[in-house]
């Protein structure tokens, strides 16, 4: 049973622009959701992070969107640049316990310069 | 390390074969994560320690796999009579074991089974 479901699955957009990646989940249990962000070769490396207390996280260009009735939840990149380019996964788990991660199945994104 | 590290990066074996897949959390971390990943899909969970206890092993897809980490620091993913069904990504993640802790990732070994 896919938990989380992540759109789209790939996504090109120009430099300097919006990037936006959508993810929902079903468990209402889970109260953690992170982005992470995957190069080729390398293990997921962790963007950012919300709770469900706040609708919306921002660091530096990276925003995280909340919406907890929906349970949907949007990564947006501002200004994006080509060292953007990468495979992005959402993710979901609970706070307690073994926070074993619920992931996405990812986003290929392309900043064309 | 600075890093999660995990050995050997590929692996390349026979149908059949037993292997053993090695993870060397950072240092100081107490709870330990198994992940498969498929090609074009995000990581799968397959078992969690919380210092050399076993915690939940509720993603272990049968009885083939088994995991360890006697002392509480490496852990050992290992894979009986391998079949081609578990050719994946294999990746460990550690973190520091308290809540809302980051789960840091390596870089994975990659298993073929021929």
């Amino acid at each position: 049973q896919q938990q989380v479901k992540q759109s789209p699955q790939s996504l090109i957009v120009q430099k300097g622009g919006i990037s936006i990646i959508n993810c929902a989940y079903e468990n209402t249990a889970f109260d953690y959701f992170p982005w992470y962000q995957q190069f080729p070769g390398k293990g997921p490396a962790l963007l950012i992070a919300i709770r469900p207390d706040v609708s919306e996280k921002k660091e530096g260009r990276f925003t995280i969107s909340f919406n907890k009735s929906a349970k949907q939840f949007s990564l947006h990149i501002m200004d994006s640049q080509p060292g953007d380019s990468a495979t992005y996964f959402c993710a979901a788990s609970r706070v307690q316990g073994a926070q074993k991660l619920v992931f996405g199945q990812g986003t290929r994104l392309t900043i064309n310069p | 390390g600075a890093g999660v590290s995990q050995s050997p990066r590929y692996k390349v074996t026979k149908r059949g074969q037993d292997v053993a897949l090695r993870c060397d959390p950072i240092s100081g971390h107490v709870s330990l994560y198994w992940y498969r990943q498929a090609l074009g899909q995000g990581p799968e969970f397959l078992t969690y320690f919380n210092y050399e206890a076993q915690q939940d092993k509720s993603g272990l897809p049968n009885d083939r796999f088994s995991a360890e980490r006697p002392e509480g620091s490496i852990s050992t993913l290992t894979i009986q009579r391998t079949e081609q069904r578990d050719s994946a990504m294999y990746r460990c993640a550690s973190s520091e074991g308290y809540s809302n802790q980051p789960q840091h990732f390596g870089d994975g070994t990659r298993l073929s089974i021929l």
